[in-house]
């Protein structure tokens, strides 16, 4: 049962403008929401976290909203660069140690 | 220090040989996770030590044995594994388990069962 679930396998943008990730999850019980960056043959790497008592947070070039009651959360890359290409991993947790992960979305950044 | 070193990167090993993973943080971390992880699919918890102790096996078959030395070591032992085990395994450490917490991950090592 996917309980996080990003629906844009892959998302195209050209370098310097926004990238808009967009995550949806269905468990009302998670709390606490991560995003994760992944270039091959490495590990995820931290990105950004968001509790369930904020709607915003933000850090340098990346801002995670959440919509509690859409059950949504996105990620925003501004301005988008070329490194910032890699797979984004939306994960999601409630009060325990479990992290469930979306299938990931793989960003191309365009020169 | 935010790392998470794993040895080795690669390992190729056949169906009946007995090999081991490592993973070392020295973050003080008291939380630690082994992960699976297929081609093009998100990582899939295995194993959490918290405070050294196995605190939870998400249902993983016998031929994969955690082991947690000291708050800073995880082991992985591999034994007669199956071509289908092949994936990138992932270490990953937390200050602790529970919520709000973020999980810092390893690069990975990279298994080919033959």
């Amino acid at each position: 049962d996917q309980q996080v679930k990003q629906n844009s396998p892959s998302l195209s943008v050209q370098e310097g403008r926004i990238s808009i990730l967009n995550c949806d999850y269905t468990n009302s019980m998670f709390d606490y929401f991560l995003w994760y960056k992944k270039y091959p043959a490495e590990g995820p790497t931290f990105l950004i976290s968001i509790s369930s008592i904020k709607d915003k947070n933000e850090d340098g070039r990346f801002t995670v909203f959440l919509n509690k009651s859409a059950k949504h959360l996105s990620l925003h890359i501004v301005p988008s660069q070329p490194g910032d290409s890699a797979v984004y991993f939306c994960a999601a947790s409630y009060n325990d140690y479990k992290l469930s992960f979306g299938a990931g979305t793989t960003v191309t950044v365009r020169a | 220090d935010t790392e998470v070193t794993q040895t080795p990167k690669h390992l190729v090993m056949g169906m009946t040989n007995k090999k081991s993973l490592k993973c070392e943080q020295h973050m003080g971390h008291r939380a630690m996770y082994w992960y699976k992880q297929k081609a093009k699919k998100p990582p899939e918890l295995m194993f959490v030590y918290s405070y050294e102790k196995l605190s939870i096996n998400e249902s993983v078959p016998s031929r994969f044995s955690p082991e947690c030395p000291n708050s800073s070591l995880l082991n992985l032992h591999l034994h007669a594994l199956q071509p289908e085990d092949s994936a990138l395994y992932l270490c990953a450490s937390s200050p602790r388990t529970g919520g709000g917490n973020e999980q810092y991950f390893g690069p990975g090592t990279r298994l080919t069962v033959t």
